[in-house]
């Protein structure tokens, strides 16, 4: 087994600021994922890194940059936040085979823009 | 364009009821299914996948999904709720191979009347 790991669990910022999460997994997983969460929404990607070093951008990357600098870690930063702004950024990892992409999620961080 | 849609924002049944919850893919190619649960407060968690192969899929705790590609349907089904299944319910595609990405649907919020 394994385990994901998000920090902060919460995160306040102000408008127009850097803001920096960071994901940890002990799967050895390969492919780590960010995903944006709004309420009453699904997910959607907003990058993700097939192994260390390589990023690709999802459907939601304006905005945000990523850095997958060891296999086991994956940081997200929004470059400007928006006033009011409020979402769940979860991370998630998974092995990419043939039959074997089940992706695995950490507990979120919840962002809360003044 | 590839989409996955959850018909139902939100669905009440009563523990001890049958459940179905709907989602609906448009995919050209052969789809890999997957149903993920979210518990409050928490990251989602695998309830089953389908890969080709038998249409209907077993999950954790009872769940069990139906594959149609007539009906470009995925449906989630259990035979008697309990209430600890109060949770919201997303559906999931995966339309590339080897990248490991998913497109959700924007959940179903089930409730659980005692």
């Amino acid at each position: 087994g394994g385990i994901i790991t998000q920090t902060p669990k919460f995160l306040i910022g102000q408008e127009g600021q850097k803001l920096t999460l960071k994901c940890q997994q002990n799967f050895n997983h390969d492919t780590m994922y960010w995903y944006r969460q709004d309420s009453g929404k699904g997910l959607r990607l907003i990058y993700y890194s097939i192994t260390e070093n390589d990023l690709q951008k999802g459907d939601l990357s304006e905005g945000y940059d990523a850095s997958r600098e060891k296999k086991s870690s994956f940081s997200l930063t929004v470059t400007s936040a928006q006033k009011n702004e409020m979402a769940v950024f979860l991370c998630a990892s998974s092995i990419v085979r043939v039959n074997q992409d089940t992706q695995y999620f950490g507990p979120g961080t919840r962002l809360l823009v003044l | 364009a590839q989409s996955v849609t959850q018909p139902d924002a939100r669905v009440t049944v009563s523990e001890g009821a049958s459940l179905q919850l709907r989602c609906k893919y448009s995919y050209f190619g052969t789809p890999y299914l997957f149903w993920y649960v979210q518990y409050p407060r928490q990251g989602l968690q695998l309830l089953l996948k389908y890969y080709p192969g038998d249409p209907v899929v077993q999950g954790v705790n009872g769940f069990e999904a139906e594959f149609s590609k007539s009906n470009s349907s995925f449906h989630l089904r259990k035979a008697s709720v309990h209430w600890s299944d109060w949770a919201v319910y997303f559906c999931a595609v995966s339309m590339e191979a080897n990248t490991g990405k998913l497109t959700f649907g924007d959940g179903t919020v089930l409730t659980v009347k005692p």
